[in-house]
């Protein structure tokens, strides 16, 4: 079966524009992350949807930054009016999580942006 | 705050030693710690988890190891090899909740 499945693989913008990024996860999973990681550093936690639950947005930087979840599935992570600090690699990953707390992550090769 | 750390930045051995990556974490107790391997350019791939009723765990030539006393985890690669070059990170688990460390960029040297 398919992996998670992210895109664009790589996104160019200037400062200032919006972008969506795009997450597939692998069908039937429940829990959906999204994760942001900079050059050389670890990953930043931005958001967590877990089933029907509203999502976790602990992690998101600013408002500038949101994410959904259409029908359980498909995630779009939204970020307005473009910093340079905003230029990393975001990363989304899905685990099935029915009262298995300790399943692993399956992480997509994520979106390397780049705000100009 | 609860933090999880992974100390060393980068780690550089000798082909055929074994390599040990320490995780250490604060302010709480996780159930649970996975690691994981990154290749540049790609996402995380999952290796291993322990629980923290189990003080070990091995797949191949991995070895994990969980101290609740000190609140670390160990992390072992045995008989390295290059293609063992990558970057580990510990996460710590909750029902809700992935956190990760920061990662150790192993390089193994023929």
């Amino acid at each position: 079966g398919a992996g998670v499945s992210q895109s664009p693989s790589n996104k160019v913008t200037e400062k200032g524009k919006d972008v969506e990024l795009r997450c597939d996860p692998i069908s039937g999973h429940t829990a959906l992350y999204w994760y942001r990681q900079s050059l050389g550093q670890g990953l930043e936690f931005l958001i967590y949807f877990q089933g029907n639950s509203a999502p976790d947005k602990s992690g998101l930087p600013s408002d500038r930054f949101s994410a959904e979840r259409t029908g359980g599935s498909v995630s779009t992570l939204t970020i307005q009016r473009t910093q340079q600090e905003d230029s990393a690699v975001y990363l989304c990953a899905s685990r099935y999580q029915q009262g298995t707390v300790g399943s692993p992550l399956h992480f997509g090769n994520g979106t390397r942006l780049t705000v100009t | 705050s609860q933090k999880i750390e992974q100390n060393s930045e980068a780690l550089n051995i000798q082909e055929g030693k074994t390599a040990t990556l320490t995780c250490n974490y604060t302010n709480y107790s996780p159930a649970y710690l996975q690691w994981y391997r990154q290749d540049p350019g790609r996402g995380p791939v999952f290796l291993l988890l322990i629980r923290e009723n189990e003080k070990e765990k091995r797949k191949e030539r991995l070895k994990v190891t969980f101290d609740t006393t000190l609140k670390q985890s160990l992390f072992h690669i045995t008989a390295s090899q290059p293609a063992d070059s990558a970057t580990y990170l510990c996460a710590r688990v909750s029902a809700n909740d992935m956190r990760f460390g920061a990662g150790t960029r192993l390089t193994v040297k023929p």
